[in-house]
């Protein structure tokens, strides 16, 4: 079947440290996009790319990072410049036209100490 | 700019009855609508999407949702609830003159009595 698939599924760190979130997607879609949510609260855009080789800041970038260098593979980079980082975050992905939708992972818990 | 108010943070409802979860939105282009369920630790799923053809679009699970231009509104109902129903649902617009960029709601959150 094809999908999304966001590892792991909980991730623990300690304060000062970087670390990755993987997002790998097998529906040949050519956006991708990093979408953090917090409780209550809607989703904000991270960083996006609609290309191989190629993405953008979205909303709330900084402190973060990402590389684009296969079609299926979008990993996202929580640095320790980031001031908040313990949130639900969820990978999409879509074919890139106005009308179709995104698909989602189940997302990946990120807690930091 | 685009933007999108969903108009209740939290809806409770009875197990049987009807739903309606209420959404305007601002877009100064023909806008795409869409509509996502979200059950706990969990990803979003797409439950319906509006693109231009009809305005009364059917989704998954029994719910539906009609986009009307005049009052700049995609409100979701659901004839009777289930408490499979129970999670929060957001609704988004996507527009050419926004970027092509999605932009979310707040949320609601339904609870589903027994």
């Amino acid at each position: 079947d094809g999908g999304i698939t966001q590892s792991p599924k909980y991730l623990f760190r300690k304060e000062g440290q970087n670390v990755t979130l993987s997002c790998e997607q097998n529906l040949n879609h050519d956006a991708m996009y990093w979408y953090r949510q917090d409780p209550g609260q809607g989703l904000r855009l991270i960083y996006y790319s609609q290309i191989v080789n190629d993405f953008q800041k979205g909303d709330i970038a900084e402190g973060y990072s990402v590389s684009r260098e296969k079609k299926e593979s979008f990993p996202l980079t929580v640095t320790s410049a980031q001031k908040n980082p313990t949130a639900f975050y969820l990978c999409a992905s879509s074919i890139g036209q106005t009308n179709s939708p995104l698909h989602f992972g189940n997302g990946t818990r990120l807690t930091v100490t | 700019a685009q933007s999108v108010t969903q108009l209740d943070s939290h809806v409770s409802v009875s197990e049987g009855t009807p739903v309606l979860l209420r959404c305007n939105y601002s877009s100064s282009y023909s806008p795409s609508l869409f509509w996502y369920v979200q059950h706990p630790n969990k990803g979003l799923q797409l439950l319906l999407k509006y693109t231009s053809a009809a305005t009364l679009v059917k989704g998954i699970n029994g719910f539906e949702a009609e986009f009307k231009k005049s009052e700049t509104s995609f409100h979701l109902t659901k004839p009777s609830a289930h408490m499979s129903d129970a999670a929060e649902y957001f609704c988004v617009v996507r527009a050419l003159n926004a970027g092509n960029m999605l932009t979310f709601g707040g949320g609601t959150r339904l609870m589903v009595k027994p």
